[in-house]
């Protein structure tokens, strides 16, 4: 079956530090990866999308994300937080279904302090 | 550029009321089209997709029903609502012509049934 996971509910990282934000997936065949931020009481925001070549791929807001195909994951990471990046992270992979149908992760919230 | 739109913003109704929320799309032709709900600010379900005009698929049973009278109008209905119905309702479009290029997202509506 296919599915994605976000093992963390929650990331507190202090403002200058370095984010990472953890996704793994299952599913069948070559996956397509996506990351979404999303702001209090707002749409779904797209963040970066993996769909074939180099393993990093960067994104908006300074973000970027990690294609790992042996440990099946796509962690997102930014060099260093700002208190702006506090909000919820969605992964998603891509319905082997068809119609761009996607799976989403759980959420995971991201604090960041000052 | 492409741009989705959702109203109402925000939406308060009696239990046994009828519901309309209504999405439209701009700058793309011939979209997917999808509804989901989020409960309690966190993970998202898909309600309904739409890949034509008067072509819906539905992803749940419930008391919820979507339509698509336009190529780039969809709508969400309810004969009578139910308390559980309460949530944050996302639209999104996927371009069929690019590939795997993801979802966007609407802005949303937060509807409370009383």
């Amino acid at each position: 079956a296919q599915s994605v996971a976000q093992p963390e509910d929650q990331v507190n990282v202090a403002e200058g530090n370095p984010l990472t934000v953890k996704c793994t997936y299952s599913v069948s065949g070559n996956p397509y990866l996506f990351w979404y931020v999303q702001y209090p009481n707002r749409g779904l925001q797209f963040l970066l999308k993996y769909i074939t070549g180099d393993n990093l791929v960067k994104g908006s807001y300074g973000f970027e994300a990690e294609f790992n195909k042996s440990q099946t994951s796509f962690h997102l990471k930014k060099p260093s937080a700002l208190v702006s990046d506090s909000a919820l992270y969605f992964c998603a992979v891509r319905d082997a279904g068809g119609y761009n149908k996607l799976i989403f992760g759980a959420g995971t919230r991201l604090a960041v302090h000052p | 550029s492409q741009t989705i739109h959702q109203w109402p913003a925000t939406l308060v109704q009696p239990v046994g009321s009828p519901l309309s929320l209504e999405c439209t799309v701009e700058g793309t032709s011939n979209p997917n089209l999808y509804w989901y709900r989020q409960a309690a600010g966190r993970g998202l379900q898909l309600l309904f997709y739409s890949i034509g005009i008067d072509q819906i698929s539905s992803e749940v049973p419930q008391n919820l029903s979507a339509s698509r009278p336009q190529d780039r109008q969809f709508i969400l209905s309810s004969k009578k609502l139910l308390l559980s119905d309460s949530g944050f309702y996302l639209c999104a479009w996927s371009s069929r012509d690019r590939g795997p290029g993801g979802q966007y997202f609407g802005p949303g509506t937060r509807l409370t049934v009383t």
